[in-house]
């Protein structure tokens, strides 16, 4: 069956540090694929999507693309602040309406 | 658009209480989704619905939790008796449907059962 799996955290990262948080799925056909975002006591809230091969997500200065090829959605932003502190789900789409989650990843930046 | 809106914030009960979580989904939004995340297990999902009926409540883990769709702007997740391990944060989420679509989740409702 669909199956996303993500890095475990948590990444600790210096502020204006580069960011990556590395997802791979398995899935048959073609599935959506999303990058979500809570904030600590929020709901999650949609950070970017792509929904086919070797689309770009971007949103917030953080960016995803879609890789058939290596079955992967890693997670990327060239400079980051404090203010993105937070855990991190990858989660994919196929032709049902179930999105599967990955575990999520804590990210916790520093001044 | 006020999004998925989930009552109450914050739900303090004792042991053997019923409790009933609210949901109302975003107008026009044909798919709605119940989850419930703990540290120890993360996000896990409960039931769905589509069009209002049940789909799939394999996610659901005992018979102490119902959840009903009686119209397609109000949904309930209802647990009788509650016990102190249903202690969670429980979300609502809504979907238009279709494989490009993701889902607008609510802000939750942390369950606290004493």
């Amino acid at each position: 069956g669909n199956s996303v799996t993500q890095m475990e955290g948590p990444v600790t990262l210096s502020e204006e540090a580069f960011l990556t948080i590395n997802c791979t799925y398995t899935a048959t056909g073609y599935p959506s694929l999303f990058w979500y975002v809570q904030y600590p006591g929020e709901g999650l809230q949609l950070l970017l999507k792509a929904t086919k091969a070797d689309d770009k997500g971007s949103n917030k200065g953080f960016e995803a693309t879609y890789r058939k090829e290596t079955t992967s959605f890693h997670l990327e932003k060239g400079s980051v602040q404090v203010s993105d502190s937070a855990v991190y789900f990858c989660a994919l789409r196929g032709n049902t309406d179930k999105l599967i989650f990955g575990t999520g990843t804590r990210l916790q930046v520093f001044p | 658009d006020a999004g998925v809106i989930q009552s109450p914030r914050h739900e303090v009960t004792e042991m053997g209480q019923e409790v009933t979580l609210r949901c109302k989904p975003i107008s026009g939004h044909n798919s709605l989704f119940w989850y419930r995340q703990t540290m120890m297990r993360g996000l896990e999902l409960l039931i769905y619905f589509n069009n209002n009926v049940p789909i799939d409540d394999s996610g659901m883990p005992e018979d102490r939790f119902s959840a009903k769709m009686p119209n397609a702007s109000f949904s309930t997740l209802k647990i009788q008796p509650s016990e102190p391990r249903d202690s969670a944060v429980y979300f609502c989420a809504s979907s238009s449907g279709g494989v490009v679509s993701g889902y607008t989740f609510g802000s939750g409702t942390r369950l606290t059962v004493v």
